[in-house]
């Protein structure tokens, strides 16, 4: 089954607007991570929050993570139309060293 | 430094022939994972190596699918008898020691079976 469900499935905005984006997840978690895909390639690494961290930031993105509610959110902060992608979250429950990726947003930002 | 280098790129086969995808991890990274990625889909987990651990093949979808890594460096996912729901993308990542860290994708091989 899937650990990390993103919220909403699509997400459409103006520049210059926020976006903000969701994962549930199941199970307890050592770190989440959030990815970036564009054109159905290769992911980029975004940023990474560990389950005793509750907020993270890097440049315009914002992370935060609510362990009790096994939940994450990502906010990208005055969005561009080349933040137009295809974001995952993955978590990492450390039993077996490997991630387990959502589904993915697809987040359209217009000029 | 380079990064994670995957070929062919794109590949176009005839259902039943064998096909082989190459991953070339970041060097030093001793974890390297294989995801398949349907058209509009999440990343499915294939396989994982770590070291001289004994793979994690959990993922793999049939006996079709096998994959190979030499030490801490290139791996080979092979599919044989391919079939017309095999076609997707497949993605190769490499990290520092698991999930801990980070990965670096390759930008993929766009499989195509006709």
């Amino acid at each position: 089954s899937q650990q990390g469900e993103e919220d909403p499935q699509a997400l459409s905005i103006q520049e210059g607007e926020n976006a903000t984006m969701n994962c549930s997840y199941k199970t307890s978690i050592n770190n989440l991570q959030w990815y970036r895909q564009n054109s159905g390639r290769g992911l980029v690494h975004l940023i990474l929050i560990r389950s005793n961290e509750r907020e993270k930031h890097s440049g315009r993105l914002r992370v935060t993570l609510d362990t009790s509610k096994k939940s994450s959110s990502l906010l990208i902060t005055a969005s561009r139309a080349a933040d137009t992608a295809s974001y995952f979250c993955a978590t990492d429950n450390g039993a077996n060293s490997k991630l387990t990726f959502g589904k993915g947003i697809t987040l359209s930002v217009r000029p | 430094g380079a990064g994670v280098s995957q070929s062919p790129s794109n590949k176009v086969t005839e259902k039943g022939k064998d096909v082989e995808l190459r991953c070339d991890p970041i060097s030093g990274h001793t974890a390297l994972y294989w995801y398949r990625q349907r058209l509009g889909q999440g990343l499915e987990f294939l396989i994982y190596f770590q070291g001289n651990s004994a793979p994690d093949k959990s993922g793999l979808p049939s006996d079709r699918f096998s994959a190979e890594r030499t030490g801490e460096s290139v791996s080979t996912l092979t599919i044989q008898r391919t079939q017309q729901e095999d076609s997707a993308v497949y993605l190769c990542a490499s990290s520092l020691v698991g999930s801990r860290y980070e990965q670096y994708f390759g930008p993929g091989t766009r499989l195509t079976v006709t």
